[in-house]
């Protein structure tokens, strides 16, 4: 079945480290990736997307992700996070004409 | 250019009372889709639209159903609500099928008692 997965229900970082969420994927073909964002009490707004072409996407907030077709995944990546970044974050997919499956979410706490 | 709006942003429901979750969008996007979410579950797909007067089933459609009479609305109806139905609920849009990019509102929190 298509789906992604994502490993880590919650992450802690201190503010200025680095930050990687990973998101797996299982597709038959190359499928279209998202990274959403779910500030508490808000909708979800879209991070990033992945379509095809450079494996490496920029998205909004200083955010990035990794396409890397040889490990099914698509990681998001920040150099620096900042306290404003705590949030909950989706991974999603879709492909073959199939509705968008998202991620369990992984929950990233920021601390001083 | 408000995006997608949804009322209420609460509500609490005694079981086996009906409602109606509105869902209202201005980008004229076709699709439109409703979302339950629950905590470690992600989100699931109730029910979704590809224009007005066309509906179908997503995920999980038991015990809602949902309309699109025109473009801009498409609400979620819960008939007799039970406390299995508690979670919150997020409306989305999008301008078209293949690009799966989705505009989410801010979403219902629902609680049957």
């Amino acid at each position: 079945a298509q789906s992604v997965t994502q490993p880590d229900i919650h992450i802690t970082v201190s503010e200025g480290a680095s930050l990687e969420l990973r998101c797996n994927y299982s597709y038959g073909a190359t499928p279209y990736l998202f990274w959403y964002v779910q500030s508490p009490g808000q909708g979800l707004q879209l991070l990033l997307k992945y379509f095809s072409g450079d494996t490496l996407v920029q998205g909004i907030k200083g955010f990035e992700a990794e396409f890397k077709r040889s490990q099914s995944s698509f990681n998001l990546r920040k150099p620096s996070v900042h306290w404003s970044d705590a949030a909950e974050y989706f991974c999603a997919g879709a492909g073959g004409y199939q509705k968008v499956t998202f991620g369990i979410g992984t929950k990233l706490q920021v601390i001083p | 250019n408000a995006g997608v709006t949804q009322t209420p942003k609460f509500r609490i429901l005694k079981i086996g009372q009906s409602m109606t979750l509105q869902c209202t969008q201005d980008m004229n996007h076709n699709y439109m889709y409703w979302y339950r979410q629950d905590p470690g579950m992600g989100l699931k797909l109730i029910y979704y639209s590809v224009g007005a007067g066309i509906t179908d089933k997503g995920e999980v459609p038991n015990g809602y159903n949902v309309s699109r009479s025109t473009t801009e609305d498409f609400p979620l109806r819960l008939e007799l609500a039970a406390p299995s139905q508690t979670s919150v609920y997020f409306c989305a849009s999008s301008p078209v099928p293949t690009s799966y990019e989705q505009y989410f509102g801010p979403g219902t929190r629902l609680t049957v008692t």
